[in-house]
């Protein structure tokens, strides 16, 4: 069965601290898919990212990087000079190509950055 | 604007009290989903829907119904909420599965008293 972990239940820092964000998953797939959403105090929940399992560059957006790793099932999201408005609660969530699975989320990390 | 749309955004009902949760997507989706949202339990699938007429479970559906008649709509039936039912739901919709990326509709707040 598919599983993501976020250990990391709550993360504070301060304003243009970089913080990273760490995703492990499991698998029993060669091929799947992996996400992030970010979901703001005021609820909504906004896609941020999509990667494959046979795509292992990392990706840069802006402030927001990600580096996924197959080696270590890891998937994490680094965001550089942090700012107040990022503070949110971010997913990550795993689905497997094979059939039609469910997309599974971990129980999320939220992030307070301040001032 | 591309949009997943829910109603109502807030819910308060009683034990018992059948109700339904719409969604609507107009997108020309095909795939679509419920989730519920619990503190310290992430978001957890309920159903999901391939296509019109198709439906199947997802980790969590005691207790909920859906029915897919039109591509565009896919509501959330609770026959006889209970209290352990409140939670945050969201819908979301995707072009053919999971595999591809789901955008999630603006949650609909549920209180069962």
């Amino acid at each position: 069965a598919q599983k993501v972990t976020q250990a990391q239940t709550e993360i504070s820092v301060v304003e243009k601290e970089d913080v990273t964000l760490d995703c492990v998953y499991e698998t029993r797939d060669t091929t799947y898919y992996l996400f992030w959403y970010k979901q703001p105090p005021s609820g909504e929940l906004v896609f941020l990212i999509r990667r494959n399992s046979f795509d292992e560059q990392n990706e840069i957006s802006g402030r927001y990087s990600w580096n996924f790793q197959k080696s270590t099932s890891s998937f994490n999201f680094t965001i550089t000079a942090s700012q107040v408005v990022d503070s949110a609660v971010y997913f990550c969530a795993l689905s497997e190509a094979l059939g039609y699975s469910t997309l599974t989320f971990g129980k999320g990390t939220m992030l307070l950055v301040s001032p | 604007e591309a949009q997943v749309t829910q109603n109502p955004r807030y819910l308060i009902t009683v034990t018992g009290k059948k109700l339904t949760v719409t969604c609507s997507q107009n997108m020309n989706h095909e795939y679509m989903s419920w989730y519920r949202q619990d503190p310290g339990l992430g978001l957890r699938q309920i159903y999901y829907s391939m296509n019109v007429e198709v439906t199947d479970k997802g980790d969590v559906p005691e207790g909920y119904k859906v029915s897919r008649k039109e591509k565009r709509n896919f509501p959330l039936i609770l026959e006889s909420p209970s209290p352990n039912q409140t939670s945050l739901y969201f819908c979301a919709s995707s072009f053919t599965g999971n595999r591809e990326t789901q955008y999630f509709g603006p949650g609909t707040r549920l209180l069962v008293l």
